[in-house]
């Protein structure tokens, strides 16, 4: 059964302060891995984009990185900001046979407050 | 938000009505996707379509809920007859031509069944 785990499920930290977020999956046939911030009251908005050939992506102060042989994955933000707290979810897709048919799995996400 | 437009942004309706969720993507962008998202759950796809085609309904729940895509600039997610375990968030998002480019999403719609 395909499944996206993240840890933690909640983290509070301090402003200026990095820290790592954790995905873990079951997902077969790998196609791609997604990280997306989610703020209060909006849709999700795309972080990065991974395919199995890519091991690190940044995107500002956010780096993703990807070992596709231990199906693991983190975000690592750096020197948050109290913009950063969100919820952050790690989508992972996988491909199958037949015209444009792939299945996303989504994680639950960790919620992130940045605290001054 | 990337110019994906959801109407309405809330909706409160009794249950047993007809609910009509609508989408405008962006121009450009053929794969069009509705989700819906729950404390409990998190998010969930329900259906994806590919220049207007629905490719995978299996995340629908059941017959009650309907989607459509008429033209490249507009799909509607129905709820007919609605009920309380419905109301979620519902979002719309939209992605290039292939399955590694960007997804915008809307703000989505947050329904309430009562």
């Amino acid at each position: 059964k395909n499944q996206v785990e993240q840890s933690p499920q909640s983290l509070i930290i301090l402003e200026g302060k990095n820290c790592t977020l954790q995905c873990n999956y079951t997902v077969s046939p790998f196609s791609n891995l997604r990280w997306y911030k989610q703020d209060t009251g909006r849709g999700p908005v795309s972080l990065t984009i991974m395919t199995f050939s890519e091991n690190t992506k940044s995107n500002g102060r956010y780096t993703a990185t990807l070992d596709a042989d231990t199906k693991q994955s983190s975000l690592h933000i750096t020197a948050s900001q109290l913009s950063d707290s969100a919820s952050y979810i790690c989508v992972v897709s996988a491909r199958y046979s037949g015209a444009g048919s792939y299945q996303l799995t989504f994680g639950k996400g960790t919620k992130l407050s940045v605290i001054p | 938000d990337a110019g994906v437009i959801q109407s309405p942004r809330h909706e409160v309706t009794e249950m047993g009505q007809e609910v009509t969720l609508r989408c405008k993507p962006i121009s450009g962008h053929n794969s069009l996707f509705w989700y819906r998202q729950t404390m409990m759950r998190g998010l969930e796809l329900l259906i994806y379509f590919n220049n207007n085609v629905p490719i995978d309904d299996s995340g629908m729940p059941e017959d009650r809920f309907s989607a459509k895509m008429p033209n490249a600039s507009f799909s509607t997610l129905k709820i007919q007859p609605s009920e309380p375990r419905d109301s979620a968030v519902y979002f719309c998002a939209v992605r290039g031509p292939t399955r590694n480019t960007e997804a915008f999403f809307g703000q989505g719609t947050r329904l309430t069944v009562v």
